[in-house]
């Protein structure tokens, strides 16, 4: 299993540049998610999904638009990137389980610099 | 709301050296506990995890014991090697209903040789 896969590993945008991350899992995982890491403030949720064609807002979603339509993938969208989305960009998935305990299995994260 | 408190960092000691980070939290309901690793340009991986009051979470010499009086989940490690250095992140996530992972800022932790 290759686990989750993050594409591209950096990236440089100008201010109002559009891109999208990609994120993909190939262990069946339920649950995806996308977090920002900034120094000093651990991870943040910007966009969650809890399966197929279901996605919802975290605690910093303004800017970002997320879409789920396979269970496989969960693409992060930056509409109009500010130098504010600076940032380490993390996929993660996370499964149930019998016990419910939602252990979260990270990619390898983005590093996006927005100038 | 549920909530994650870890001591800052960093925190720098010597080979060999007694390592605790501490950790608390609030939360409704009965979390899940978890201590994610992140070494130098990776993402974080689970360290361990304890689902329940008394569990110990157990690996790689580090251990924490999920302690539901002090809403505590401290991460102790009785020699510390150079290779454990890396930033520690504390975290829970509720059992019920929701799978939403909340994470303590994150505790960076150097190693001297």
């Amino acid at each position: 299993n290759a686990g989750v896969t993050q594409t591209p590993k950096f990236q440089v945008l100008k201010t109002g540049q559009s891109m999208t991350l990609q994120c993909a899992q190939d262990m069946n995982h339920e649950y995806m998610s996308w977090y920002r890491q900034d120094p000093g403030m651990g991870l943040r949720l910007i966009h969650y999904s809890v399966g197929a064609g279901i996605t919802d807002q975290g605690e910093v979603p303004n800017g970002y638009n997320v879409s789920r339509s396979t269970t496989e993938d969960f693409p992060l969208r930056l509409l109009s990137a500010a130098p504010s989305q600076t940032s380490v960009y993390f996929c993660a998935s996370s499964y149930s389980g019998t016990v419910h305990t939602y252990e979260q299995y990270f990619g390898p994260g983005t590093r996006l610099t927005v100038t | 709301g549920n909530s994650v408190t870890q001591m800052e960092g960093p925190v720098t000691l010597s080979e060999e050296a007694f390592l605790t980070i501490n950790c608390t939290y609030t939360a409704t309901g009965y979390p899940s506990l978890f201590w994610y690793v992140q070494y130098p340009g990776e993402g974080l991986q689970l360290l361990l995890k304890a689902t329940k009051a008394d569990d110990k979470g157990s690996n790689k010499g580090f251990e924490a014991t999920y302690r539901k009086e002090t809403t505590s989940f401290h991460l102790e490690k009785g020699s510390v090697q150079v290779s454990d250095s890396a930033v520690y992140f504390c975290a829970l996530s509720e059992n019920t209903g929701g799978f939403k992972t909340i994470f303590g800022a994150g505790t960076r932790l150097f190693v001297k040789a």
